[in-house]
């Protein structure tokens, strides 16, 4: 069955500092995967895709990594701003099932001053 | 500026009744979606279009329907309102294998 689950469920981290989120998937044959971030009340907003081919991406302060061998990536938030607190959702793209979307539950996440 | 709005924002309704979310964008986008997001739960699709007259049952169809007569708009009907469909309902649109937009979502209340 095509999952994607992601860790930790939830994070609280301070002002300035680094984090990793992680994002496990079994979704095959694999097409691409997003990383997305959504502010509460709002629809998700697109950080970063990434292809089969791809290792490392990176937007801003953002940078997505990929293994495919191993079907995992992460998302690493660098210098954390208090307006980085938001739900990141990995999205994985299938190549069966007309490129259906395969949705994690989100890492959230809230920055404290 | 293209854009992909959602009304109502809020609704609250009673058990039975029908229900109609409208959603429509802007951008010419040939696929569009419906999600429902519930806490602990990732985005669950719950049906999709392709096109006009295009329509898909996603994982989560039962006791929903959609329609696409037209690029901009696919509005989501629940038929008969049920508790366990209280949720926050997400729209959004896309080119091909493209970014989704997504709307600012309706959050549904059946009581």
């Amino acid at each position: 069955k095509n999952q994607v689950e992601q860790s930790p469920q939830s994070l609280i981290i301070l002002e300035g500092k680094n984090c990793t989120l992680q994002c496990n998937y079994t979704v095959s044959p694999f097409s691409n995967l997003r990383w997305y971030k959504q502010d509460t009340g709002r629809g998700p907003v697109s950080l970063t895709i990434m292809t089969f081919s791809e290792n490392t991406k990176s937007n801003g302060r953002y940078t997505a990594t990929l293994d495919a061998d191993t079907k995992q990536s992460s998302l690493h938030i660098t210098a954390s701003q208090l307006s980085d607190s938001a739900s990141y959702i990995c999205v994985v793209t299938s190549l069966d099932s007309n490129y259906q979307l395969i949705w994690g539950a989100g890492t959230k996440l809230i920055i404290k001053p | 500026d293209a854009e992909i709005t959602q009304s109502p924002r809020h609704k609250i309704t009673e058990t039975g009744r029908q229900v109609t979310l409208a959603c429509h964008q802007t951008w010419n986008h040939n696929n569009m979606f419906w999600y429902r997001q519930d806490l602990g739960h990732g985005l669950r699709l719950i049906h999709y279009s392709y096109g006009v007259q295009d329509t898909n049952k996603g994982e989560v169809s039962d006791g929903y329907s959609v329609s696409r007569s037209n690029t901009e708009d696919l509005p989501l009907t629940l038929e008969s309102a049920a508790s366990s469909q209280t949720s926050v309902y997400f729209c959004a649109s896309s080119v091909g294998q493209g970014q989704a937009f997504f709307g600012q979502g309706t959050r549904l209340t059946v009581v």
